[in-house]
Formats: C-alpha cells, structure tokens, sequence
C-alpha cells in the first residue's frame, strides 16, 4: 500500500489567498484526521471524519477553515483566506474502524507571506 | 479532555547511551497509548503501541516501553541508542474514540 499521500508538499503564498490541501487515505480506512503542527502549539487535531462524513471539529481554529471529505479516497483542508499565522506543517491520517492506529501522509508545509 | 504530558523537551545523549521518555497522561478510564517518531523532516511513525495485555511493548528499533496504570505513566525506553535515533518523540492517548491526544514532544539529539 502506498499510505497516506498528502499534496502539495509545500505551499507558499501570500496572505490573502485561497489554500488547499489534499490527502488520499490508505484505501480501506474509514476514518480520516487533519492535523495542524506548529512549534508553539504541537500537534492538534483540526477535524476527523468517519465514513466520509465529519465527527468532530471542534479543533477547527475559525471560520476561515473548512473540510470536506466528498469520497472514501480523497479529502480536502481549505484556508480562505489564508494568514500568516496559518504557516505550519498540515498532517492527514487514516485508521481502520476496527483499531485506533493512526497512520500520517508526509505532511504539507505550508508558508503564508 | 485528556491530556498528555512528555517530561522532558529536549534530551541530548551520546551513543550507547541509554534513553528514557516519560510521558504521563490524565485520563483514568481505559486508554489506548502510542509513541510516535518524526524524523527529521519526515511524517510521524508508529513507533509502539498499547491497548491491553502485557504492559511491556516491544516496538521496531529497538524501542519498548512499559505501561504502569497506577502512576498514569506510559514511558519509553532504549537500551543503547545511535545516531540514527535523533528524531523528535510524541507520547498520543486516546479514550475509546478515534481522537488522539499528543504530548508536546521531545527533542532526542545522539552526539556521534
């Protein structure tokens, strides 16, 4: 299996601007996570989803972020706009329902100008 | 909510030393418990795992850590350590839901 693929590796852009950011899960895992990791706050969980559909996003930091999961294979984080303070590495992961092993893509770096 | 605490931020040993992690957690209910590895630059890697049994884990590299439910502790240890082991460390829990909470990581630095 290939894992968790994450796209872009890195993103650079200005403030202002529309972000987003792609995970392909392991195929078979029902459940999907984004994470954001920052030197002052570790890592934090923005939003997980279950079968395609979000459980929880509480962790998501305001109205600027959004997720969606349309299909068992694919999800997106979107920054519109996007902010400086939004400069991170941005995880995705998956598990299966039947364990609670999480599995994380390469990350995406992102740097907001 | 739970919380995850990792002792120490940053550790700098030489090889062969020895190592150990602590990591502590809050939750007194029945928890699943992890250690993660990130290399430098790299995503983060299931280094061991605990859901029940014995509460001595093996993991890959060399890693084991030990679960003591009476002190909440879930702490990492190798024997000798390489060069290859500098990486950054994460202690996660989680409570029966897929939600993992992570420890604020510790820094391994291994002097050649």
């Amino acid at each position: 299996d290939a894992g968790v693929i994450q796209s872009p590796r890195h993103e650079v852009t200005e403030m202002g601007q529309e972000v987003t950011l792609r995970c392909k899960p392991i195929s078979g895992h029902d459940y999907l996570f984004w994470y954001r990791q920052t030197m002052m706050r570790g890592l934090e969980l923005l939003i997980y989803f279950n079968n395609n559909v979000p459980i929880d996003d509480s962790g998501m930091p305001e109205d600027r972020f959004s997720a969606k999961m349309p299909n068992a294979s694919f999800s997106t984080l979107k920054i519109q706009p996007s902010e400086p303070r939004d400069s991170a590495v941005y995880f995705c992961a998956s598990s299966t329902s039947g364990g609670a092993t999480q599995y994380f893509g390469p990350g995406t770096r992102l740097l907001v100008l | 909510a739970q919380s995850v605490s990792q002792h120490n931020h940053h550790v700098i040993l030489s090889e062969a030393a020895s190592l150990e992690l602590g990591c502590n957690y809050s939750y007194g209910g029945t928890v699943n418990l992890f250690w993660y590895v990130q290399y430098p630059g790299q995503h983060l890697q299931l280094l061991l795992k605990y859901f029940s049994g014995d509460p001595l884990v093996k993991g890959i590299k060399g890693f084991e850590a030990e679960f003591i439910k009476s002190k909440f502790s879930f702490n990492l240890r190798k024997p000798s350590v390489q060069w290859s082991d500098t990486a950054e460390y994460f202690c996660a829990v989680n409570e029966n839901d897929y939600k993992l909470s992570f420890g604020a990581g510790t820094t391994v630095t291994v002097r050649a």
